[in-house]
């Protein structure tokens, strides 16, 4: 059984940087899409993007964060991360990471238990 | 905004049947996959690739797609539907990730 755990901050001052860590356990990273997700208090789902693990790794990101987004791998770790720079009181939002299936649907099988991020001014 | 239309909210009575809709161009060409989210609580898959339930989803929950329309049907709705749907797939360009807005169940 995959399990996923955030884990950052709970609160970040106004025009710093966001940055979440997600531990993966019961299975390998490699294969699989491994996504951040984020929701506003009382919003839908927002992708931020994902990091890959194939032959190589590669990234995607959401074009409307694409500027202020890395999402990077520590497989040794069994970890991925998030980090979001120049953040403000829009960015606040429960944080998911998420694990999609490699293939045609990439369904998300697997979500943490999310994580509330607030940016203070 | 997303590029994947939903209502934002649908009532069903116990029960019966209901299908919460989500509409893009994108789904023209791609799978739909559908999550439930309780409230304070994270997602979970119900339907994916159209209409393919993971292990544990009960067979009241089906998927469908026509045109540019997905469908989430729940035959014989019941209280514990309740709950938060939301439809995800690619963007139009295909190269990114989208959910739609999601629509608020109330089994009356």
């Amino acid at each position: 059984q995959v399990q996923l755990q955030e884990s950052g901050p709970g609160l970040v001052k106004s025009s710093e940087t966001l940055s979440l860590t997600c531990s993966v356990s019961g299975g390998s990273m490699s294969g699989h899409y491994w996504n951040w997700i984020r929701q506003p208090p009382g919003k839908g789902l927002e992708w931020i993007g994902y990091v890959y693990d194939s032959y190589s790794v590669s990234t995607n990101y959401n074009p409307s964060l694409k500027s202020r987004v890395t999402i990077s791998e520590d497989t040794s770790k069994n970890q991925f991360s998030l980090e979001l720079n120049s953040v403000t009181a829009a960015d606040t939002a429960v944080y998911y990471c998420a694990r999609a299936r490699q293939g045609v649907h990439r369904e998300i099988d697997y979500w943490g238990q999310g994580i509330l991020v607030t940016v203070s001014s | 905004s997303s590029e994947l239309t939903q209502d934002p909210a649908v009532s069903v009575a116990l029960g019966q049947t209901v299908r919460i809709t989500c509409q893009g161009d994108s789904l023209r060409n791609y799978y739909t996959n559908w999550y439930q989210q309780k409230s304070g609580q994270a997602p979970v898959l119900v339907i994916y690739g159209e209409n393919n339930r993971p292990s544990g989803i009960p067979d009241r929950f089906s998927g469908s797609s026509s045109g540019n329309t997905a469908s989430l049907t729940i035959t014989g709705a019941q209280a514990e539907d309740e709950a938060d749907y939301y439809c995800h797939s690619r963007d139009n360009s295909g190269n990114h990730v989208v959910f739609g807005g999601g629509t608020r169940l109330t089994v009356l």
